[in-house]
């Protein structure tokens, strides 16, 4: 079965301190794979997404993804966050030509000031 | 790029009863989404919304409860009929495919508790 899994649900850090989220997929065939993001208040948006070639794909506000095909993951990685990063973060997969995009059930960090 | 307009963006209802929800969407668009995220859960799939013909329903989702409308390339309606308060959750609407390079692009959402 198609499904999406984020290892943390909540995530407390500093300022100034490395992030990493974790997200293996289950998808069978090629995906696409995505990082979206909702701020407090605001709409879901795009963070970052890889559909093929380097698999180091960078994003907005200093975050990257790294997808590692043998352990179907895309692991989420900012070296020092900051308080504006606090949010909600959800790993996605789809398989491309319009197919459904399936989602992690989400991960609120929470950066101290 | 899209940007959506989703109202109303949220609502106390009385069980039984029905919502409509109203997405538009400022460019004409071939796929639009119906999400439902409930608390502490991921964006699950209601359906999906072409132009023309019938929204195509996700397991677990029917369009007796979930009916959708879809009358032109800016616009679609999710109605939840027959409340119950398990229900209440957000529901968003978003647009997709090749046209947007396959990213998804969504509405404000809709919270919706039923007492």
């Amino acid at each position: 079965a198609q499904s999406v899994s984020q290892h943390n649900h909540h995530v407390i850090l500093s300022e100034a301190a490395s992030l990493e989220l974790g997200c293996n997929y289950s998808y069978g065939g090629t995906v696409n794979l995505f990082w979206y993001v909702q701020y407090p208040g605001q709409h879901l948006q795009l963070l970052l997404k890889y559909f093929s070639g380097d698999p180091l794909v960078k994003g907005i506000k200093g975050f990257e993804a790294e997808f590692i095909k043998s352990k179907f993951s895309f692991n989420l990685r900012k070296p020092s966050v900051q308080w504006s990063d606090t949010a909600e973060y959800f790993c996605a997969v789809n398989g491309g030509g319009g197919f459904k995009t399936i989602f992690g059930a989400g991960t609120r960090l929470f950066v101290k000031a | 790029s899209a940007v959506i307009s989703q109202k109303p963006s949220r609502d106390i209802c009385q069980r039984g009863t029905s919502l409509t929800i109203q997405c538009q969407v400022d460019s004409q668009v071939t796929m639009m989404f119906w999400y439902r995220q409930q608390p502490g859960q991921s964006l699950t799939l209601i359906a999906t919304a072409n132009q023309g013909s019938e929204a195509t329903y996700e397991s677990g989702f029917v369009i007796d409860k979930f009916p959708i409308s879809r009358p032109n390339l800016t616009f679609s309606t999710l109605t939840v009929s027959n409340m119950s308060p398990e229900d209440s959750s957000i529901y968003l609407c978003s647009v997709g495919g090749q046209e947007f390079g396959e990213k998804l692009f969504f509405g404000s959402g809709t919270q919706l508790s039923v007492l």
